[in-house]
Parts: C-alpha cells; structure tokens; sequence
C-alpha cells in the first residue's frame, strides 16, 4: 500500500506565478489535510477536505490560496501570485476517517523567487 | 482552543543516554495526543499516539510517552539514544480530528 504521494517535491516560481501542488491519498483515505511549514517553525494547518468538499478552510489565508479535492483524482492546493513568503514546506496528510491518526507525505518545498 | 507548547527547541544527549522531550498541551476538551518525527527533507512519520486507552504508550524505535491529565503532559522517552534518533520531533494535539495542533518542534542531536 503505497503512502501519501506529493508531486513535486520540489518547485520553484517566480513572484506572480501559480503554484499547483498534488496530493495522492492512501488508498482507502477519503480525508486530506494540507498544512504549511515554515523554517524553524512547526506544521500549520491550512484546510480540510473530503471527496469534492471542503470542510474546514480556517488555516487558509483569505486571498491567493485554494484547495480541491475532486471525485477523481488528486487533492490540489493551488497558489496564486505567488510571493516571497510563500516559500515553505507543504505538507498533504491524509486519514481514514476523522480523529484518527494522519499519515503524512513527503512534502512540496516551494521557493519563490 | 488547543494548544502544544514544546520546552526546548534543541536537545543534545549522549548516545546511550536517555532522551526525554518535553510536550504541554492545552485542549477543552479530551485530547488525542501525537508524537511525529521528521528526518531532514521528508515528511512526518508517527511515533506513537494517545486516544484515552493505557496512559503509558509504547511506540516505534523504542520510544514512549505517558500522558499525564493532571500535568496536561505527553512527554516522549527513550531510555538510550542511538545516533539514528537524531531528527526533529513534533508533538501534535486534536480533538475534532478537522485538524492537528503542532508543537514547534525540538531538535534531537545525539552526540557519540
């Protein structure tokens, strides 16, 4: 059973470009979770989702920032007119079901330049 | 509201020695309590979790941590480091399960 998959692991934007991060669940998860790390700080919650909704988005900034996760398909977080403070770690978890333990994937590291 | 406050950012012990790393949660109610550890370029592994069974909880690597209500304590242990112990460690809270409170995190050196 293969675990979290995040693509790419690394990518790289110039100020005002879109960033588009993937997550692939383990199979038979249906909960995702999208978190940020900073340098030298722990993860932050960002949002929440099941199968095409949206459950909790209170980690998420207001503005540039949104989170999907279609019937098929990978959970996509996608930034827009990307800015220097967002370069961070990603971090896509994913559960069976809530209150349960998340399994974490390797991350996207972002860096604008 | 939860909270996890991680006392000491940096923690340096012998190999051999024992490693404690110190967690406080705050949560209004029963919390779910989470120890992760993270190697340098990758993501959050699971250590050990609590969810209101035995409050002493044996996890991988030989690590364990007690939960402790009236301290509102997790604190993780090992009673003799290895050097593959060093890394960054976590500890994380939740109650709904929408989301998980992190620590900042403490990072482990072990020195041989």
């Amino acid at each position: 059973n293969a675990g979290v998959m995040q693509n790419p692991r690394h990518l790289v934007r110039r100020r005002g470009q879109e960033a588009r991060l993937r997550c692939s669940p383990m199979k038979g998860h249906s909960h995702v979770y999208w978190y940020r790390q900073l340098p030298e700080e722990g993860l932050k919650f960002m949002v929440y989702l099941q199968k095409e909704n949206i459950i909790d988005e209170s980690g998420m900034p207001k503005e540039r920032f949104s989170a999907e996760f279609p019937k098929e398909g990978p959970s996509i977080l996608r930034i827009q007119q990307v800015v220097r403070g967002d370069s961070a770690a990603y971090f896509c978890a994913s559960s069976p079901q809530t209150v349960e333990t998340q399994y974490f994937g390797p991350g996207t590291r972002l860096l604008v330049l | 509201a939860q909270s996890v406050t991680q006392l000491g950012s940096h923690v340096s012990v012998s190999e051999g020695a024992l490693v404690l790393l110190r967690c406080n949660y705050s949560s209004s109610v029963p919390p779910y309590l989470f120890w992760y550890v993270q190697y340098p370029n990758q993501g959050l592994q699971l250590l050990l979790k609590y969810t209101s069974a035995a409050t002493l909880v044996k996890g991988i690597n030989g690590f364990e941590a007690e939960f402790k209500k009236s301290e509102t304590s997790f604190h993780l242990t090992k009673p003799s480091a290895h050097m593959s112990d060093a890394a960054e460690y976590f500890c994380a809270v939740s109650s709904t399960g929408n989301q998980f409170y992190f620590g900042t995190g403490t990072s482990l050196t072990v020195i041989p």
